[in-house]
């Protein structure tokens, strides 16, 4: 089944620990993103990657660091979260190689910082 | 610089009425459109996508169509069912390597 993978679905931590938040996905697509959802606020990019080893900020990078070694695997790494990253966090994955350039969206990882 | 716009926020309406749900946009220089549904803490799951040069797309009870001209998009849902109670998100593309910008979406209930 074609999909986008994240893991894990749900964290709790507290300030300061790193952590990384897995994003995979099985359909060789080129563009691979990092979106965060707050009420009220809607969708917010916050890096997005166009292959392997490209990688661009969007509008919300601050305190995220994100990597593209293979083209599947896309991390969120928070170095040191703070309270204000506690959020509902996308991965999403695309193809811009063929006409249908549609977005297909994980799951969702749930993280509250403390 | 792009803004996406959904009105109303949020829609209650009875069980097999046909509804329509409404998405501006400022730019009307975009690449592709596409529609989502998420349900409560979930995922979002793609429903139609439009591409610039296409007017409308089709998928079962669902229909949208596109006005680039006039910086808008309609999700037509027809015979409504309570499990299509969701939030509905529209999403616009400028360029085929650009982000997409998200509306805030509309909170659909379909009472029983």
């Amino acid at each position: 089944e074609a999909q986008v993978t994240q893991n894990p679905r749900y964290l709790i931590t507290v300030t300061g620990k790193k952590l990384t938040v897995t994003c995979s996905q099985n359909m060789n697509h080129e563009y691979m993103s990092w979106y965060r959802q707050d009420p009220g606020l809607g969708l917010r990019q916050i890096y997005y990657s166009m292959n392997v080893e490209v990688t661009d900020k969007g509008d919300v990078p601050e305190g995220y660091k994100v990597s593209r070694k293979e083209k599947r695997n896309f991390p969120l790494i928070l170095e040191s979260p703070s309270p204000n990253q506690t959020s509902l966090y996308f991965c999403a994955s695309s193809s811009y190689t063929v006409s249908n350039y549609g977005y297909t969206f994980g799951s969702g990882t749930r993280l509250t910082v403390v | 610089k792009q803004e996406v716009t959904q009105i109303p926020a949020a829609l209650s309406v009875p069980e097999g009425e046909n509804l329509v749900l409404n998405c501006s946009f400022t730019d009307s220089a975009i690449y592709n459109l596409q529609w989502f549904r998420q349900d409560p803490g979930k995922g979002l799951t793609s429903l139609l996508l439009i591409q610039s040069s296409q007017r409308e797309q089709t998928s079962g009870r669902l229909n949208a169509s596109l006005d680039k001209s006039s910086g808008r998009s309609t999700l037509y849902i027809a015979a409504s069912q309570p499990g299509d109670s969701a939030t509905y998100l529209c999403a616009v593309m400028m360029n085929r390597d650009d982000k997409i910008i998200f509306g805030k979406g509309t909170r659909l209930h379909i009472l029983p």
